[in-house]
């Protein structure tokens, strides 16, 4: 597609269940990342990958989000036993390159809300 | 470690009115800096890439300036339209980790009929 996807575009979990997110990037594009926006805030960085090789995980919140490109185009982010807090939208973006010197385009996100 | 401020948080304004949104950052070792909108519910459209190397960016109505000396990046929309309303968010990259983007908070928008 032209542009990043994700999906799905809203889910509701109940407090204990297990979610995984999904992103598409646009083909060709190297770098990949996840990012986490809590309401009136600005997006929060959670992992990245160049490739399929996740280069950082520190921004994901626990041990209970794990995040995979394993061919290194689509990628997925897994909460499991999601809790209150979670509640969030989780978007995803890729760049071309190795980020540094390169735009990064987003996707609409997914709007999570965990009951 | 990098913070970015977004002043005003919200602002109100008549159509044809020409706005500046400003983004203050606190660490002026900067690669680059990005402008994006968000509209309700939506994701990020890129808007501006400024590197660092650069005073400015113009795409079409919008203007964006980078001063790193002062920690300053100001986004000048011209002629503001309705279709203008939106949040507007500044993000950087910065030191070691030169991937990732900082956020502020951006700035609510409105531009009224």
């Amino acid at each position: 597609g032209a542009g990043v996807s994700q999906s799905p575009r809203y889910k509701v979990a109940k407090r204990g269940q297990d979610v995984a997110l999904r992103c598409d990037p646009i083909s060709g594009h190297v770098s990949l990342f996840w990012y986490q926006q809590a309401l009136g805030q600005g997006p929060e960085f959670l992992t990245y990958f160049q490739n399929e090789a996740q280069l950082d995980k520190s921004g994901l919140p626990s041990d209970r989000f794990f995040a995979e490109r394993p061919e290194g185009s689509v990628s997925t982010l897994k909460i499991q036993r999601t809790q209150q807090e979670d509640s969030a939208v989780y978007l995803c973006a890729s760049s071309l390159g190795r980020a540094l010197n390169t735009e990064a385009f987003f996707g609409q996100g997914t709007r999570l809300t965990v009951v | 470690k990098q913070e970015v401020t977004q002043i005003p948080a919200a602002l109100s304004v008549p159509e044809g009115e020409n706005l500046v949104l400003n983004c203050s950052f606190t660490d002026s070792a900067i690669y680059n800096l990005q402008w994006f909108r968000q509209d309700p519910g939506k994701g990020l459209t890129s808007l501006l890439l400024i590197q660092s190397s650069q005073r400015e960016q113009t795409s079409g109505r919008l203007n964006a300036s980078l001063d790193k000396s002062s920690g300053r990046s100001t986004l000048y929309i011209a002629a503001s339209q309705p279709g203008d309303s939106a949040t507007y968010l500044c993000a950087l990259r910065s030191g070691g980790s030169n991937y990732k983007l900082t956020f502020g908070k951006g700035t609510l928008l409105t531009v009224n009929p």
